[in-house]
């Protein structure tokens, strides 16, 4: 079993739709939680911490449910700019070393 | 503020060829990572220093992959000899400090295709 796992998609989703997928850990001490952005051909860029409470930043929402061992990420009134693909990221060690899962793949259309 | 550069963008070399890459981390960023994406897949941790010494390289094939970070900031991974399934992104970060809150910052890649 992989440590992160994650549906690659793509997930179509009309502009102005609220679509959301989620993300299994395998390791319970995993510590830390985020959701990197990544657009075609480009590099990993951080988009949100995900925090035990569940936190918003604008029209995106991250959950973390640590009894399911799961994470979500929730993006309401999408917009053409939100295709790219969400990559999972997981830190089980205070060290900073991160374990990616795969991506899920998000297409916005008009 | 520069970002983490790295060079060369693309590389194209035969199997069992040599190659290497450069990566310039954000100035004063003590931690540096090279990660490999393979096509379809997240990026996977090769190596992690902190300054100039190691702090994990347990999923680096160090028959054929090696890295340096002399000086605590500049950084080369070389592949000798190369494979067809070494093809892929190879992803230069840097962070502030070690530790789950310190934000990693990824360069644009360098893309290897071997032939």
């Amino acid at each position: 079993r992989k440590e992160v796992e994650q549906d690659p998609g793509p997930f179509n989703v009309p502009e102005g739709a609220t679509v959301a997928f989620n993300c299994t850990y395998s390791n319970s001490a995993s510590q830390s939680f985020f959701w990197y952005r990544q657009d075609c051909r480009k590099e990993p860029k951080l988009l949100m911490s995900v925090y035990s409470s569940g936190n918003e930043d604008g029209r995106f929402t991250a959950q973390l449910n640590r009894a399911s061992q799961y994470i979500s990420l929730l993006i309401r009134d999408s917009k053409l700019s939100d295709s790219a693909t969400y990559l999972c990221v997981v830190n089980k060690a205070a060290g900073n070393k991160l374990t990616f899962g795969g991506g899920t793949r998000v297409l916005v259309k008009p | 503020e520069a970002g983490v550069a790295q060079s060369p963008r693309y590389k194209i070399i035969e199997k069992r060829q040599s190659v290497a890459f450069w990566c310039n981390p954000i100035s004063g960023h003590a931690t540096l990572y090279w990660y490999q994406q393979i096509l379809g897949q997240g990026p996977k941790l090769l190596i992690q220093f902190q300054n100039n010494g190691v702090v994990d390289d347990s999923q680096l094939p160090k028959d054929r992959f090696s890295a340096e970070r002399l000086k605590g900031v500049d950084s080369t991974l070389k592949i000798q000899p190369a494979k067809l399934e070494d093809s892929a992104v190879y992803l230069c970060a840097s962070s502030h400090m070690q530790g789950a809150h310190y934000e990693q910052y990824f360069g644009p890649g360098t893309r290897l295709t071997v032939t």
